[in-house]
């Protein structure tokens, strides 16, 4: 079936330093997914990062960046320059490229960024 | 600054009871989905709706989880009999089309004793 694999649980990052989360996907029966970035702050709802629904673009915000691969059927979120407010946990997802269908989520990188 | 009401916040139920949650989806948004989060952080998709009419639902959905989306009304999900296995964060969210990622609420957490 399709599914999403964050392989980390759990990043601790000094401040200032670069971050990269890794996201592969499995969409054997979609074919070319949307795929998301969506990220749960403390305290807050899950909110969308950032989205991307075309193999090679890449989109970004916040400063953080994730390039839709098809190849390598990956989508990592990177950050040059982390700062303590980005901790929080990231989900990778992604849906069909149809109307009205589900996300399928990763389990989260919680990412802890110290001062 | 979420624009998805979902209410309660908390739930508490004992086995056997029922447990209903509401969800008030952003204005103009026609499609609502809910999703279960689990302790271990994983979502499952339940059901989702396009205006009033179900799109997809899983096969645990059909059996002790109903839902609606009724016109000018709150859509809600209700577990007719709770288990201790239902204990979940429940998310809904909506979305104006298939181009827009879904906006989310911030949950109800439920606590089956």
């Amino acid at each position: 079936g399709d599914s999403v694999t964050q392989t980390e649980g759990q990043v601790t990052v000094s401040e200032s330093k670069s971050l990269i989360i890794n996201c592969t996907y499995s969409a054997t029966s979609i074919g070319y997914p949307n795929l998301f970035w969506y990220v749960r702050y403390p305290g807050e709802g899950l909110q969308l990062l950032l989205k991307v629904i075309t193999a090679g673009q890449k989109g970004s915000s916040r400063g953080f960046e994730a390039t839709y691969n098809k190849e390598a059927t990956s989508f990592h979120l990177q950050k040059a320059s982390v700062q303590e407010s980005d901790s929080a946990v990231y989900y990778c997802a992604l849906s069909a490229n149809q109307g009205g269908r589900a996300l399928i989520f990763g389990t989260g990188t919680t990412v802890s960024v110290s001062p | 600054n979420s624009k998805v009401i979902q209410t309660p916040r908390y739930l508490v139920k004992g086995q056997g009871q029922k447990a209903k949650m509401r969800c008030i989806p952003e204005k103009g948004h026609p499609v609502v989905f809910w999703y279960q989060q689990n302790k271990n952080n994983e979502f499952k998709f339940l059901i989702n709706f396009q205006n009033q009419e179900v799109l997809q639902q899983i096969d645990m959905t059909e059996k002790r989880f109903s839902a609606e989306c009724p016109s000018n009304s709150p859509c809600s999900l209700e577990i007719q009999s709770s288990e201790a296995g239902d204990s979940a964060l429940y998310l809904c969210a909506s979305s104006r089309d298939n181009n827009q990622a879904p906006l989310f609420g911030e949950g109800t957490r439920l606590s089956v004793l």
